[in-house]
């Protein structure tokens, strides 16, 4: 089955600097990537997600980068603020309709230092 | 629109007890997909279910079953529970009828098994 090894574990970074995450998976059929942020005691909330037919996506602060050759992808946020401190987790599935089955990474604490 | 709804937030229950949990998925769709969360092991997929069919299914022992009902809404039961079922229990609902739909999460249900 798919294997997503996420790094790194914990993350601390200056309020304003970037922040990257990274992920493998191993599964060369996976074809979608999404991006959960959870905050303490509260639900995964997707953030951001990539498909494999596109190699790069962005959505305001927040990027996301695919490499398929290398089954990798990552997580970029820019101008980081005190609100984007949570755990983050990505995930693969795919490619087959019907499956909705999430493999996640083990998630990255990030902390925004003020 | 109404977001995942999950009932119970919070409970606590003996070994040996079983417990059922419930799920009413985003309005429209028909995959509902759960979850199980811990500090050890991270997210972990159990099941999912689309139009009352068990479609995946995780590496779970058969104590943990589920169903889905004509309305979409789903039910995990988790039987002869043991202290290493305290979790997270998350819910996720998603159109389901394509490869790559996006997955929505619920706050969860919060089970201490002492």
């Amino acid at each position: 089955g798919e294997n997503v090894e996420q790094h790194p574990s914990t993350l601390s970074v200056q309020e304003g600097d970037s922040a990257v995450i990274k992920c493998t998976y191993s599964d060369s059929a996976s074809n979608y990537f999404p991006w959960y942020k959870q905050e303490l005691g509260k639900r995964p909330q997707l953030i951001i997600d990539i498909r494999s037919n596109v190699g790069e996506k962005k959505d305001q602060r927040i990027a996301v980068t695919l490499n398929k050759t290398a089954k990798h992808f990552s997580l970029h946020i820019t101008e980081t603020q005190p609100e984007d401190s949570a755990v983050y987790f990505c995930a693969a599935s795919g490619p087959n309709f019907g499956n909705e089955k999430l493999t996640f990474g083990t998630g990255t604490r990030l902390t925004i230092i003020p | 629109k109404a977001g995942v709804t999950q009932t119970p937030r919070y409970l606590i229950k003996t070994r040996g007890q079983q417990v059922t949990l419930s799920c009413s998925p985003i309005s429209g769709h028909r995959s509902v997909s759960w979850y199980q969360q811990t500090p050890g092991q991270g997210l972990q997929f159990l099941f999912e279910y689309f139009s009352e069919t068990q479609r995946n299914k995780g590496n779970f022992p058969g104590r943990f079953s589920g169903r889905q009902f004509s309305n979409s809404r789903s039910e995990m039961n988790v039987s002869t529970l043991e202290l290493g079922d305290s979790a997270l229990y998350l819910c996720a609902s998603s159109a389901g009828s394509t490869s790559g739909n996006t997955i929505y999460f619920g706050e969860g249900s919060w089970l201490t098994v002492v």
